[in-house]
């Protein structure tokens, strides 16, 4: 079974430039979430759709930050302008529904640094 | 919030030591309680999880947690380590009440030395 997929896998930009990532989860699953890992600090909810609806998106800093899941399948996220603090690594999970039973399974995540 | 706090940032041990990575987790009406572990460059992998049922969970590579809902903690276990257990250890809460987030620990760093 393939796994989630993440890319780029690493992205070097400016302060003040865009940059998006993109997710494509795990074929059926319904749930799809982005988090941030910041280094030293575990992971954190950005958002969470529910096919192409928000569950969640209640820690995503939507000045500069936006996401997207069309069709309920593939999943960007954007910064837009990056700022220092925004340097991370940006995990993409996903989980067949978001009952409390079931695994969110992770992508190997895009390591984003801002300089 | 939900809050999860790993008293440990790093561990190092030798090789065939047994080892223990503490979490502790903020109250709640339910939960439920996982450990993922992160090798270098990779995502989080599931390591075992606690929903309901017998307290001691046994996971993937030789790992166990046990549930304490008195001391409200999930500390994860093993017997003897081996070089290639060496990662980053989360441990995660979800509330019964949330459609699924996980609120994560910063990570407990285990090295295991030869």
């Amino acid at each position: 079974e393939a796994g989630v997929a993440q890319s780029p896998r690493y992205k070097i930009i400016e302060k003040r430039q865009s940059v998006a990532f993109w997710c494509n989860p795990i074929s059926g699953h319904a749930t799809l979430y982005w988090y941030q890992q910041i280094l030293g600090q575990g992971p954190k909810l950005l958002i969470q759709f529910q096919n192409n609806g928000v569950v969640d998106d209640s820690q995503l800093p939507k000045d500069r930050f936006s996401a997207e899941r069309l069709k309920g399948v593939d999943s960007t996220l954007k910064i837009q302008p990056a700022k220092l603090e925004d340097s991370a690594v940006y995990l993409c999970a996903s989980s067949f529904n978001p009952d409390r039973n079931t695994e969110a399974f992770f992508g190997q995540g895009t390591r984003l640094t801002v300089v | 919030a939900q809050s999860v706090t790993q008293l440990d940032s790093q561990v190092p041990v030798f090789e065939e030591a047994p080892v223990e990575l503490r979490c502790n987790y903020s109250s709640s009406v339910s939960v439920y309680l996982f450990w993922y572990v992160q090798y270098p460059n990779q995502g989080l992998q599931l390591l075992l999880k606690y929903l309901s049922g017998s307290t001691l969970v046994k996971g993937i590579n030789g790992f166990e947690a046990e549930f304490n809902k008195s001391q409200t903690s999930f500390h994860l276990r093993k017997p003897s380590v081996h070089i290639s257990d060496t990662a980053e250890y989360f441990c995660a809460v979800r509330r019964g009440s949330t459609l699924g987030r996980l609120y994560f620990g910063r990570g407990t760093q285990l090295t295991v030395w030869p």
